[in-house]
């Protein structure tokens, strides 16, 4: 199986600043036949579903503030947010959805400072 | 709009077994492959496996071999995940998600559904 290891498992980050989280894959998650990295970025907020933000590592969701952004190929990614809105406090997950089973990483707490 | 709608909270003994159901609105049943997803209390999420609601194909998690069974009623467009040999590590919020168009990754996801297992 692919580990999935986030970094921080939380962050305190002041309103209107940059809030970075990063991903790394114990293997790839690069497909050489479309060049496309299999990894997504969700944000779970408490009672409610995970959200999708990003995937193919860099593409946003339609309806995702542009604010939200990720970076990164092959077995080390990252997201951030550019300029911390309060409605951001949630938990980010990340995941390969590269090869089965899909997995994620453990999750990154984010919060306001 | 899509939607996909999951059965109600459940409480269970040990070595039963339980069934929830996730109902698909809002778009081609057959067309978007089906993934379940479970987080138990205060922990991360855990992909549990895969059905194709068009063949009724499935993948499960190796972890969830020979206790998982996911299967689809297309004319209801529902999909349903039964676990059984139920224990307390099973206590969890199970969601449907649905995989998106060309390989995108979970789009949607059902509200979640408790499972509660208890003696």
């Amino acid at each position: 199986d692919i580990v999935m290891t986030q970094s921080p498992d939380s962050l305190a980050v002041s309103l209107g600043e940059r809030a970075t989280i990063n991903c790394k894959s114990s293997q790839s998650v690069l497909n050489s036949s479309n060049f496309k990295n299999y990894l997504a970025w969700y944000q779970q907020k408490p009672g409610q579903p995970p959200k999708l933000l990003i995937y193919w590592a860099t593409t946003r969701e339609s309806g995702v503030p542009d604010r939200f952004s990720g970076s990164g190929s092959v077995t080390d990614f990252t997201l951030t947010i550019s300029s911390l809105q309060a409605e951001d406090v949630a938990v980010y997950y990340c995941q390969q959805y590269y090869t089965t089973p899909q997995t994620f990483g453990q999750g990154t707490k984010v919060e306001i400072k | 709009q899509v939607q996909l709608v999951e059965s109600g909270a459940e409480v269970k003994k040990p070595g039963t077994s339980v069934k929830v159901s996730c109902k698909a609105s809002g778009y081609t049943f057959t067309s978007y492959y089906i993934h379940w997803v479970r987080q138990a209390p205060g922990q991360g999420l855990e992909w549990m496996g895969i059905i194709n609601p068009s063949a009724g194909s499935t993948t499960y998690a190796q972890k969830f071999q020979g206790r998982v069974t996911m299967t689809r009623d297309t004319s209801m467009s529902t999909v349903y995940m039964e676990l059984s040999s139920l224990r307390s590590e099973d206590t969890a919020v199970y969601y449907c998600a649905r995989e998106g168009w060309g390989g995108k990754p979970f789009d949607y996801w059902g509200q979640g559904s408790l499972v509660t297992v208890s003696s």
